[in-house]
């Protein structure tokens, strides 16, 4: 069964330094890589995804995420932050569509950004 | 726009009630998903459907029932047999097809507690 661990439970980052969030994932196959943002008492957001090709991926809001398929890891990066990138971050992994169809996406536990000022 | 629309918004119910949570999108997307959020324990997938008339459990169906009459509408009955029912409730959808990795996009979500 496919699993996604994010290591930290927290972050605190102060405003204008760089961010790196961490994601582990555990799938036997080809993995679809996403990173979702969520704001308190809010849905999902979709930051950035990665199916194929190019192992660097560029999503919104100035963050990118990068693919290391011999580390499972699937990173998430942010050269500068900002008071409003606080929020709860959230790495998945999806098999796609298989014989059966979709069957969602398994989540990491999330990670809560914490912006200083 | 296009999106998901999830109400209500906050919902109270009490020991040994149904209650049901809507959900619609117009986004034309054949998959629908609901999911459970709890503190500390991200997203659990509860019930999905890949088309009309057609759905599957997830990890934690027990005490949950949905249907799927209408393309753009899911509903999620939370039964009085789910004995831990408090939680925030998101439910989502995707395109379907031959292309892998479908992206899922989700509503804003409801709370429900049990009073």
């Amino acid at each position: 069964a496919q699993s996604v661990t994010q290591p930290d439970i927290h972050i605190t980052v102060s405003e204008g330094a760089s961010l790196e969030l961490r994601c582990n994932y555990s799938y036997g196959a080809t993995p679809y890589l996403f990173w979702y943002v969520q704001s308190p008492g809010q849905g999902l957001q979709l930051l950035l995804k990665y199916f194929s090709g190019d192992t660097l991926v560029q999503g919104i809001k100035g963050f990118e995420a990068e693919f290391k398929r011999s580390q499972s890891s699937f990173n998430l990066r942010k050269p500068s932050v900002h008071w409003s990138d606080a929020a709860e971050y959230f790495c998945a992994v999806g098999q796609g569509y298989t014989g059966g169809g979709a069957d969602g996406l398994t989540f990491g536990k999330g990670t809560h950004l914490i912006i200083q000022p | 726009d296009g999106g998901i629309t999830q109400s209500p918004k906050y919902l109270f119910r009490k020991e040994g009630q149904n209650v049901t949570l809507s959900c619609e999108q117009n986004l034309n997307h054949d998959a629908m998903y609901w999911y459970r959020q709890d503190p500390g324990q991200g997203l659990r997938l509860i019930y999905y459907s890949q088309i009309v008339n057609d759905f599957q459990k997830g990890d934690i169906a027990e005490g949950y029932s949905v249907s799927r009459e209408k393309k753009e509408s899911f509903p999620l009955t939370v039964t009085s047999a789910q004995k831990n029912p408090t939680a925030f409730y998101l439910c989502a959808s995707s395109t379907q097809g031959n292309l892998l990795g479908n992206t899922i996009y989700f509503g804003e979500g409801s709370w429900l507690t049990v009073v």
